[in-house]
């Protein structure tokens, strides 16, 4: 069974750039996350999809931060304008809706601001 | 809310020795799950082993065991037979359990586990 894939593994911008993260949840799975791992921190649930729609953005920075999941499949993750602060781990992870099970995440897409 | 504290931000071992990293967690939720996750320098998060807070025997899964003391909010991580491989972060995570909705993890800020040959 393939896992979570995400896209690009590294990236590194300058300040006030624009950047996209995507993700292929594991096939079947209805719900979809995004966490924000910051550098010796533990990953904080950016926004949570259920299918295609959005079930918690309460941590999303709306400002500067949005998500997308059309289709309830695929997912994309942008931020613009980035900041220095934004510099972290992306995450994606998925599970199967209702399950008592854990989250299977992907490897992590790494930001770089400059 | 939910709340994840792991107090010991590095801990050492010794090959084949067993060794507890600890959490502690606070909530206000009748039901909720908690999670051990290994996350090796790769980066992905490896999914250890789930305790319930109805649960009346403690996980096991292999060489990974966890101390579940509900009335302390404890559930800390017993890895027992440390292994080089087993070098990594750990972080604890808890979930609220409401039906039919899916989990939500609130992680800790994690423990370096370092084991020495």
């Amino acid at each position: 069974e393939a896992g979570v894939a995400q896209s690009p593994r590294y990236k590194i911008i300058e300040k006030r750039q624009s950047v996209a993260f995507w993700c292929n949840p594991i096939s079947g799975h209805a719900t979809l996350y995004w966490y924000q791992q910051i550098l010796g921190q533990g990953p904080k649930l950016l926004i949570q999809f259920q299918n295609n729609g959005v079930v918690d953005d309460s941590q999303l920075p709306k400002d500067r931060f949005s998500a997308e999941r059309l289709k309830g499949v695929d997912s994309t993750l942008k931020i613009q304008p980035a900041k220095l602060e934004d510099s972290a781990v992306y995450l994606c992870a998925s599970s199967l809706f209702g399950s008592t099970g854990e989250l299977f995440f992907g490897e992590g897409s790494r930001l770089t601001v400059l | 809310a939910q709340k994840i504290t792991q107090t010991q931000p590095g801990m050492f071992v010794q090959e084949k020795e067993a060794v507890t990293l600890d959490c502690t967690y606070d909530t206000s939720d009748p039901s909720y799950g908690l999670f051990w996750y290994k996350q090796p320098s790769s980066g992905e998060m490896i999914f250890l082993i789930y305790q319930g807070s109805y649960d009346q025997q403690n996980a096991t899964e292999g060489r990974y065991s966890l101390n579940f003391q509900k009335a302390r909010k404890s559930a800390n991580l017993v890895i027992s037979a440390s292994q080089l491989g087993d070098s990594a972060m750990y972080f604890c995570a808890m979930s609220p359990i409401s039906s039919g909705s899916a989990r939500q993890l609130t992680f800790g800020s994690g423990t370096q586990l370092t084991v020495l040959p």
